[in-house]
């Protein structure tokens, strides 16, 4: 059983289009998150819903918008891609937010934007 | 200033070496400390948390000097297994994790 799993993994799409990812974990932790990982490797966190509830929103243009329907989903829905929106992004789930660190990530979603 | 700082290498290590990497934090209110796992093309993966006094776990040893803002992390005899990218972690706050870009180990026959 796949405890964070995220769709599709692969993304490809043209500038300018509307497109989603899905992320669901059957773990039953209460915090979930989205980071990005762009081509230098460096992992930026994006988003962090605690029990349906945004905590964390680190500077995203809003054509990004996540959606966490119940606390084993986020979801993420980006509106009029850029060029600059290719990287992979990873959906994590944790139960005690960050203070154990022990965060249980997806296997990612490669877009790319052309 | 980026709040985690890694030599991205790569570490280029023949099996059954000793290889030792450090990040530096920018922080000082930083609580805990981690070393995370990444394989090529795969997710990250929880490797061990950093302890105040220093911390093993097999062949694995992490250190942490808050003085100076640095963690370190040492593998011993090392395996063609070990090869990955190692992230160094630290939590801002009560819901943020921020990650260094990595330092690369490559582990040869």
């Amino acid at each position: 059983d796949t405890a964070v799993s995220q769709t599709p993994k692969y993304l490809v799409t043209q500038m300018g289009n509307d497109k989603s990812i899905k992320c669901e974990q059957n773990l039953g932790h209460d915090t979930m998150y989205w980071y990005k990982q762009d081509s230098k490797k460096f992992l930026k966190i994006m988003f962090s819903y605690n029990n349906k509830e945004l905590i964390i929103n680190e500077t995203v243009p809003n054509r990004f918008s996540p959606k966490s329907p119940d606390k084993a989903h986020l979801n993420l829905h980006i509106n009029s891609l850029e060029l600059g929106d290719s990287a992979v992004y990873f959906c994590a789930s944790s139960q005690l937010g960050a203070a154990d660190g022990k965060l249980f990530f997806g296997s990612g979603t490669q877009l790319s934007v052309l | 200033r980026k709040e985690v700082e890694q030599d991205p290498g790569p570490f280029n290590v023949p099996e059954g070496a000793t290889v030792a990497f450090n990040c530096t934090y920018s922080n000082s209110a930083s609580q805990s400390f981690f070393w995370y796992r990444q394989d090529c093309r795969k997710e990250p993966k929880l490797l061990m948390s950093v302890y105040s006094s220093g911390n093993e776990d097999g062949r694995f040893t992490a250190q942490l000097n808050r003085a100076s803002q640095y963690i370190s992390l040492l593998i011993r005899d090392s395996k063609l297994s070990d090869s990955a990218t190692y992230l160094c972690v630290v939590t801002l706050n009560d819901y943020k994790l921020s990650f260094g870009a990595g330092t690369t180990v490559t582990v040869r026959a």
